[in-house]
C-alpha cells in the first residue's frame, strides 16, 4: 500500500532538548517531500525537499531527504514551548500539489 | 491579504442533511484542494481542481461533490451527511505546475449527529 509513515507518533521533551522526527515514504509517484507544522488550526509550510542529501535550515529547524532510504528527518534543536505542535510529513504526488500525508507526530515541549 | 478563507468554522448537522463548505482564495492560485483530517490519520485528499471548470477525485471522494466556476472559489458539498463525515475539513491552494507548497485555510470542524 502506498503510504507515508511518520515516527514516533508522539513525544514529550523538555525545553532545550533536541528532537528528531522521521518520515518514510514509498517511491511511487514521488515528486518531493514536504514538512508542515500544525498548531491549533491550519498546517503551515516548513520545508520542501526534492534533492537527496541537501539540508534545508530555518532557524532551529532543519530537514534532509535520503532518497536511497526513502526517508526524511526533521530536527528541532534547543526546543521551546512554542514548538509544541503536530508535525506533518507529506509526499507530493505531482507538480500541481497533490499531497499524501502521514499521520503526523505530536510534539509536546514542557517548560 | 486574506490567503485561504474557509466558512463556516464550525457546523453541526443531522444525518441526511446537506450543506456546502465554502473556500475562497485571493492569491490567484490555479490549484485548489479539499482534505479531511481525522485523529490518527493525517490529512486525506477528497477532491482537487487544477483550474476553473476542472475537478478530479482524490483519495476519499465518496459522499462529496465539488465544482470550480471561478479561480477564487472551490466549494465542497455534502449531499446527505453521515456520521462518518464528522471531521475537520481543510481547503488548500497553490501555484500550479511549479511544485509549490500548498497554503491551507483554518479549517471547518463538522459534526454529524
Amino acid at each position: 500500500e502506498d503510504k507515508v509513515v511518520q515516527s514516533p507518533l508522539s513525544l514529550v521533551v523538555h525545553e532545550g532538548d533536541t528532537v528528531t522526527l522521521n518520515c518514510s515514504y514509498e517511491v511511487t509517484n514521488f515528486r518531493s517531500l514536504l514538512w508542515y507544522k500544525q498548531e491549533k488550526k491550519a498546517p503551515t509550510f516548513l520545508f520542501m525537499l526534492t534533492s537527496s542529501g541537501i539540508e534545508k535550515k530555518s532557524g532551529r529547524l532543519s530537514s534532509i531527504l535520503d532518497k536511497k532510504e526513502l526517508s526524511s528527518i526533521l530536527n528541532i534543536t534547543a526546543t521551546q514551548t512554542g514548538d509544541s505542535a503536530i508535525y506533518l510529513c507529506a509526499k507530493a504526488l505531482d507538480s500541481w500539489g497533490k499531497l499524501q500525508f502521514g499521520a503526523g507526530t505530536q510534539v509536546v515541549v514542557t517548560p | 491579504n486574506a490567503g485561504v478563507t474557509q466558512t463556516p468554522k464550525f457546523q453541526v448537522l443531522k444525518t441526511g442533511q446537506s450543506m456546502t463548505l465554502q473556500c475562497a482564495q485571493d492569491m490567484n492560485h490555479e490549484y485548489m484542494s479539499w482534505y479531511r483530517q481525522d485523529p490518527g490519520m493525517g490529512l486525506r485528499l477528497i477532491h482537487y481542481s487544477v483550474g476553473a471548470g476542472i475537478t478530479d477525485q482524490g483519495e476519499v471522494p465518496n459522499g462529496y461533490n465539488v465544482s470550480r466556476s471561478t479561480t477564487e472559489d472551490f466549494p465542497l458539498r455534502l449531499l446527505s451527511a453521515a456520521p462518518s463525515q464528522t471531521s475537520v475539513y481543510f481547503c488548500a491552494s497553490g501555484e500550479s505546475g511549479r511544485g509549490q507548497p500548498q497554503h491551507f485555510g483554518d479549517g471547518t470542524r463538522l459534526s454529524i449527529l
